[in-house]
């Protein structure tokens, strides 16, 4: 069982929609969530951390957190031709390590 | 600040070569990493180091090694390239514990062909 798992997508959603991506994860002790935007030929950048049940919104940012189904989500609201890239989940095990799921693609279309 | 920095940003390498791929911060972080990224998919930690002089592996570190003499220096090591390495390898560095928020940041990256 992969640690971190995502769906590769590809995810496309027209300009101005919501965009959801979700992420599970395995080791139930799980502290620390990550989401990580990266566009191709780049290296990953930061967008959204969570720690807590529930949810955390940054700009158009949303991220959700639920450790008793042990999932992490992201939604991108009024989604804009800019976000499509690849969006990595990434989360610190119990034992101090990160991983990152494989990345869902996300396509805005105009 | 520059950052993290990579280099070299290309390399091809023979089957059975030897190589280092470089990687500094200027941040003064203490934590540092190396991963690799095989095409469409995630990042797969190697090695990873928590301050000068301690260094620890990580996911796939088979065919890799690493030292930390300086808390800005963490360079790579692949002895005796083999294709499987193919990737694009990234350095990333960040300031506190990994169990609390503390960015990590990513250097360029480094794309390397065995062939």
């Amino acid at each position: 069982q992969k640690e971190v798992e995502q769906n590769s997508g590809p995810l496309s959603v027209p300009e101005g929609a919501i965009a959801s991506l979700n992420c599970t994860y395995s080791d139930r002790g799980s502290q620390s969530f990550f989401w990580y935007r990266q566009y191709s030929g780049k290296s990953p950048e930061l967008i959204m951390f969570i720690y807590s049940n529930g949810d955390k919104e940054d700009g158009r940012f949303t991220a959700q957190l639920n450790k008793a189904s042990q999932y992490v989500s992201l939604l991108i609201r009024d989604s804009q031709p800019s976000d499509s890239a690849t969006y990595l989940c990434a989360v610190i095990t119990t034992g101090n390590q990160f991983y990152f799921g494989t990345g869902t693609s996300l396509t805005v279309i105009p | 600040n520059a950052g993290v920095t990579q280099t070299p940003k290309f390399r091809i390498l023979k089957i059975g070569q030897s190589m280092t791929l470089q990687c500094a911060q200027d941040m003064n972080h203490n934590y540092m990493y190396w991963y690799r990224q095989d095409p469409g998919m995630g990042l797969k930690l190697i090695y990873y180091s928590v301050g000068a002089g301690i260094t620890d592996k990580g996911e796939v570190p088979n065919g890799y090694n690493v030292s930390r003499s300086t808390t800005e220096d963490f360079p790579l090591r692949l002895e005796l390239a083999a294709p499987s390495q193919t990737s694009v390898y990234f350095c990333a560095s960040k300031a506190g514990d990994p169990r609390t928020y503390n960015e990590q940041f990513f250097g360029p990256g480094t794309r390397l062909t065995v062939l």
